[in-house]
């Protein structure tokens, strides 16, 4: 039973270009969670979807960034406009709800 | 609001000795609590939970956790360290109530066992 999928596994974009952040959850997991991770951090929570809904959205950024869970593909992390704050290590994590939480490798986003 | 505090950012043990890495919590609410490991530049890996019952968990590698309500603290524990155990933990908490499924992490605990 494959494990959280994250791709790609390092992103390195110029200021102002946009970033897309991919999540494949475990086989039989529908609820999918993004944190972000600074370095020397702990993980900071930004959203929660179940399929084709956004469930929580609090940690989430006001601007620039979006998330979706589509009824078919992967769960995508949109960064629009990326600025040098925006690099970090960005976690997915799954479950069945309510209970513990997998997470993927992380894709490391480097913004130059 | 819920929160966790790790107040130790380095725990130095030698192998073979028993370890522990604190961790205390704040919530509304009956508390879910976990410990996850991170290896560098890995994800976070589960090591073990508390929900309910009895208030010594067991996990993975050896590793267990003590639930204390009247200190809300959730320490991780190991009898024997390994040199393998050396990487980074991190507590995390969410208040038990159905919808909420934000886990907050405490800043992590930077575990080195020496040879």
């Amino acid at each position: 039973n494959a494990g959280v999928m994250q791709n790609p596994r390092h992103l390195v974009r110029r200021r102002g270009q946009e970033a897309r952040l991919r999540c494949s959850p475990m086989k039989g997991h529908s609820h999918v969670y993004w944190y972000r991770q600074l370095p020397e951090e702990g993980l900071k929570f930004m959203v929660y979807l179940q399929k084709e809904n956004i469930i929580d959205e609090s940690g989430m950024p006001k601007e620039r960034f979006s998330a979706e869970f589509p009824k078919e593909g992967p769960s995508i992390l949109r960064i629009q406009q990326v600025v040098r704050g925006d690099s970090a290590a960005y976690f997915c994590a799954s479950s069945r709800g309510h209970n513990e939480q997998f997470f993927g490798p992380g894709t490391r986003l480097t913004v130059l | 609001a819920q929160s966790v505090a790790q107040p130790e950012d380095q725990v130095n043990v030698a192998e073979g000795n028993p370890l522990t890495v604190k961790c205390t919590y704040s919530v509304s609410g009956n508390p879910y609590l976990f410990w996850y490991v991170q290896y560098p530049n890995r994800g976070l890996q589960f090591l073990l939970k508390y929900i309910t019952g009895d208030n010594l968990v067991k996990g993975s590698y050896g590793f267990e956790a003590e639930f204390n309500k009247s200190q809300t603290s959730f320490h991780l524990k190991k009898p024997s360290a390994l040199v393998s155990d050396s990487a980074l933990y991190f507590c995390a908490v969410r208040a038990g109530n159905f919808g909420n499924e934000k886990l907050t992490f405490g800043t992590g605990t930077r575990l080195t066992i020496i040879p």
